[in-house]
């Protein structure tokens, strides 16, 4: 089973349009940290947000806000004011304590494409 | 500049050669990842080493190998016994292994076998 689904493949706004990644995630770990990654075209990925498990107080960083919570299995990502280098493919990831018997390795979703255009 | 080098950034084969892709940190950090990526795919980790000499198998090790002499140093050899093995590579490391511990990953290296 499919452990961190992010079902929107593609997504595509306009310049200074707000727009949210969703994030669901799916573990039988009390214990576990939710992450974000941005890859732009370059292929690198860049380290955005970790969350842990008994943290549920939303984040925000400028225009990067996100929306954790357990009730709902979710860790939404929203960008405020878009911008044409926002443009990328995000990752949301899952770490569990316990998985595979290897704590810290990372479990990725399939990640949405954001084009945001002028 | 502390951070991690992949080389080189595009890789070409002929099938039935093996291939070894580099990866060096100088983050002095202890634990280190290779992730394949398939276009519209996530990663899937390959290979990881927690500590000098050690590794692991993740969900996709066949047909690859690795080894971990140095702890700056985490290179992946791709062999012939891999069926599919173009793709995007991209190796990562970690402070430590844990579950907190987020990663940082290099540019990558996009392989392509022919």
């Amino acid at each position: 089973a499919q452990k961190v689904t992010q079902a929107q493949t593609e997504i595509s706004v306009v310049e200074k349009e707000d727009v949210t990644l969703d994030c669901v995630y799916e573990t039988r770990d009390t214990t576990y940290y939710l992450f974000w990654y941005k890859q732009p075209p370059s292929g690198e990925l860049v380290f955005l947000i970790r969350r842990n498990s008994f943290d549920e107080q939303n984040e925000i960083s400028g225009r990067y806000s996100w929306n954790f919570q357990k009730s709902t299995s979710s860790f939404n990502f929203t960008i405020t004011a878009s911008q044409v280098v926002d443009s990328a493919v995000y990752f949301c990831a899952l770490s569990e304590a316990n998985y595979g018997g290897s704590q810290g390795n990372l479990i990725f979703g399939k990640g949405t494409k954001l084009s945001v255009k002028p | 500049d502390g951070g991690i080098t992949q080389s080189p950034k595009y890789l070409f084969r002929k099938e039935g050669q093996n291939v070894t892709l580099s990866c060096e940190q100088n983050l002095n950090h202890d634990a280190m990842y290779w992730y394949r990526q398939d276009p519209g795919q996530g990663l899937r980790l390959i290979y990881y080493s927690q500590i000098v000499n050690d590794f692991q198998k993740g969900d996709i090790a066949e047909g690859y190998s690795v080894s971990r002499e140095k702890k700056e140093s985490f290179p992946l050899t791709v062999t012939s016994a891999q069926k599919n093995p173009t793709a995007f590579y991209l190796c990562a490391s970690s402070i430590g292994a844990g579950v907190a511990y987020e990663q940082y990953f290099g540019p990558g290296t996009r392989l392509t076998v022919t």
